[in-house]
């Protein structure tokens, strides 16, 4: 069974840092690329970042460039998210989220389509003074 | 930014009933649209990608169409579980971006 399990979230002030881990088990966790997605509270959902498979391609949303960094470590099975000079506005649930591998039937291959598949539980950060 | 416009914003449907919902892209997107369903205080759930495609395990009174800028999920006959909020997702190009979402009610 897929799990991804996120922790590391917490009441933090305005300019702290905070680093999220997200475990996974279940399945080759190198064979997919992760994300992080947020939702802050009463609100719909927002990307945050992605990482390929390899870790060598990272993408993040404008609202955290510069101040967020996702990383992977494939030998613990497990995805990171540090997260620099918060901001009230980051206040969130933090879900990370397994990119999507499809059989594609012309070609033989697995291939992604950016759908997520496996989402974790989430975990709270809440950024206030 | 491609930005994603869902409507409507909410519904109130009956057991039993034909629901359908609209995203619609600000530029073209193919085919790279997914659907999500979430239910209050728990983590999304994919039911459809690539436009059509369902998910392992997601009913199939649910469906997907459209192609480019417009798309549409489909729930062929509402049940009970079905009430929730559902999200559209464009993969087509970073930021990747979600829908405003559609919460489904009990009329």
């Amino acid at each position: 069974e897929v799990q991804l399990v996120e922790s590391g979230g917490g009441l933090v002030q305005p300019g702290g840092s905070l680093r999220l881990s997200c475990a996974a088990s279940g399945f080759t966790f190198t064979t997919y690329e992760m994300n992080w997605v947020r939702q802050a509270p009463g609100k719909g959902l927002e990307w945050v970042s992605y990482i390929s498979s390899s870790g060598a391609d990272t993408f993040s949303a404008d609202s955290v460039k510069g101040r967020f960094a996702i990383s992977r470590d494939n030998a613990k099975n497990s995805l990171y998210l540090q997260m620099n000079s918060l901001r009230v506005e980051d206040t969130a649930v933090y879900y990370c989220a397994r990119g999507a591998l499809f059989y594609d039937p012309s070609t033989g291959d697995l291939v992604t389509t950016g759908a997520f598949d496996s989402w974790g539980q989430g975990t709270l950060v809440t950024v206030s003074s | 930014d491609i930005q994603m416009t869902q409507s409507p914003s909410s519904l109130s449907a009956s057991v039993g009933d034909r629901v359908s919902i609209t995203c619609r892209a600000s530029q073209s997107i193919g085919s790279y649209l997914s659907w999500y369903q979430q239910k209050p205080g728990k983590a999304p759930k994919l039911l459809i990608y690539k436009t059509s495609s369902l998910h392992s395990g997601v009913p199939s009174r649910f469906s997907g169409s459209g192609s480019g800028t417009d798309f549409t999920l489909t729930i062929s006959s509402l049940q009970p579980v079905d009430f929730a909020t559902y999200y559209c997702q464009q993969s087509y190009s970073t930021p990747l971006t979600f829908g405003g979402g559609t919460k489904v009610e009990i009329k």
